[in-house]
């Protein structure tokens, strides 16, 4: 059975550390997203990336960074960690340019800033 | 232009009920329509999907109309039965883009037994 495997499924951090989230998908599919989950505002894309070294900005990428240094992992970094974001972390990957194949997700990470 | 917006919010449904959850997008260019089911606990997975060249598609319970004019699509499940509890989401790309999806909030079913 194809897998998006998120490292952490719950993490708690302190504000201004440095959190990194890590994806790792079996499937090797091109396209890979994070997305973070707020009740009443749906999924939001952070980054996506279409290729190994490649990264785009999706709608909300302020304060994160993500990093694709091989095509299977994608990990998406928090320079400096703030209580507002606080929220559930999404991991996705798709085929490339094949969206009607549909997204494959992770569980998520549900991380905590105090 | 690039949103989606989904409504309600939340919906409770008796069981045998039909349960009705409906999508609009701004953004012509969109032409792929899927819909995500997500249990708690767990990431969404793909439960139905459309593309704007015809007005339904049907998959066992799950069924989607889809309003070209309107801009408009929707998932109805028929015979809603508690295992249908769970937030769905709709979603809209443009397909031979990158693939990149924009999600609706969400709407959360219970499905009273």
């Amino acid at each position: 059975d194809v897998k998006v495997t998120q490292s952490s499924r719950y993490l708690v951090k302190r504000t201004g550390e440095k959190v990194f989230l890590e994806c790792v998908q079996d499937m090797d599919h091109e396209n890979m997203f994070w997305y973070r989950q707020d009740p009443g505002l749906g999924l939001r894309l952070i980054y996506f990336s279409y290729d190994v070294k490649m990264k785009e900005k999706g709608d909300i990428p302020e304060g994160y960074s993500v990093s694709r240094e091989k095509k299977e992992r994608f990990s998406l970094i928090l320079e400096s960690a703030s209580t507002n974001q606080t929220s559930m972390y999404l991991c996705a990957s798709s085929l490339w340019a094949r969206a009607n194949y549909g997204y494959t997700f992770g569980s998520g990470t549900r991380l905590t800033v105090v | 232009q690039q949103q989606v917006k989904q409504s309600p919010q939340s919906l409770i449904v008796q069981k045998g009920g039909i349960s009705i959850i409906n999508c609009a997008y701004e953004n012509t260019a969109f032409d792929y329509f899927p819909w995500y089911q997500q249990f708690p606990g767990k990431g969404p997975a793909l439960l139905i999907a459309i593309r704007p060249d015809v007005s339904e598609k049907k998959e066992g319970r799950f069924t989607i109309s889809f309003n070209k004019s309107a801009k408009q699509f929707s998932l109805h499940i028929m015979d809603s039965q508690p295992g249908d509890s769970a937030t769905y989401f709709c979603a809209a790309s443009i397909a031979s883009n990158t693939g990149k999806l924009i999600f609706g909030q969400g709407t959360t079913l219970q499905v009273k037994p």
